[in-house]
């Protein structure tokens, strides 16, 4: 069955960066991509971008695409993504979850989560 | 981009009960790619509903989903104990995807 199993909680300093993992199985991994999604708390989920697992294209939102970097490793099946310069208006759950395609295909698997908090 | 508005926030029903929730878009959602999603507090999100009305692998029959254009619903006809969860809609025929803010259902 497809599961994406994310690494685990982390605390950061503001001004810090933070990478989070979200491993996948059950499916082909190359055949996907992945888009991350976070909660901040309290508040409706936002897109953050998306990444193909096939030749490693991203894109992002615009408000994050100086400070995010999505890529992945097709060796390990694994799918990373990373926010550099941490505020505290990034303290939130972020969410892997796959797609066949960055536009027309529904998110169909999800991570269980990462909480991410940026406190000083 | 395209903002969801769900109604309403919350909603205190009993088991049994049929529910319908609201996904209203701020411009048309293109051919209707418009999903559903239950979330469970410490679970992964599950998808029930996609391009409005399929719903999505294993998902029971008592979840249906309907609408085109700006105007979308999801009903559930029979409140099952587990059904009570946060469900929100989400637009993705057009970038940047989008996220309604959620329609909590809590056991009255």
């Amino acid at each position: 069955q497809v599961q994406l199993v994310q690494s685990g909680a982390e605390v950061k300093k503001p001004g810090a960066a933070v990478k989070v993992s979200c491993k996948a199985s059950g499916y082909t991994f190359s055949n996907f991509g992945i888009h991350w999604v976070r909660q901040a708390p309290g508040q409706g989920p936002e897109w953050m971008g998306w990444i193909s697992a096939y030749n490693g294209n991203a894109n992002y939102a615009q408000k994050l695409q100086d400070r995010v970097t999505m890529t992945t490793d097709t060796s390990t099946n694994t799918a990373y993504m990373e926010v550099r310069s941490l505020r505290s208006d990034d303290t939130a759950v972020y969410y892997c979850a796959r797609a066949y395609r960055p536009l027309q295909y529904p998110l169909d698997y999800w991570g269980q989560g990462t909480l991410v908090t940026v406190s000083s | 981009e395209i903002v969801l508005t769900q109604s309403p926030g919350t909603l205190s029903l009993s088991p049994g009960e049929r529910v319908t929730l609201s996904c209203r878009a701020s411009q048309s959602v293109s051919n209707s790619y418009l999903a559903w999603h239950q979330q469970k507090r410490g679970q992964a999100p599950r998808l029930l509903i996609y391009a409005a009305s399929s719903r999505a692998t294993g998902i029971p029959d008592r979840f249906s989903g309907s609408g085109s254009g700006t105007d979308f619903t999801l009903t559930i006809s029979r409140l099952e104990p587990e059904d009570f969860a946060v469900y929100f809609c989400q637009q993705y025929g057009s970038s940047p995807y989008t996220f309604g803010q959620g329609t909590k259902l809590e056991i009255k």
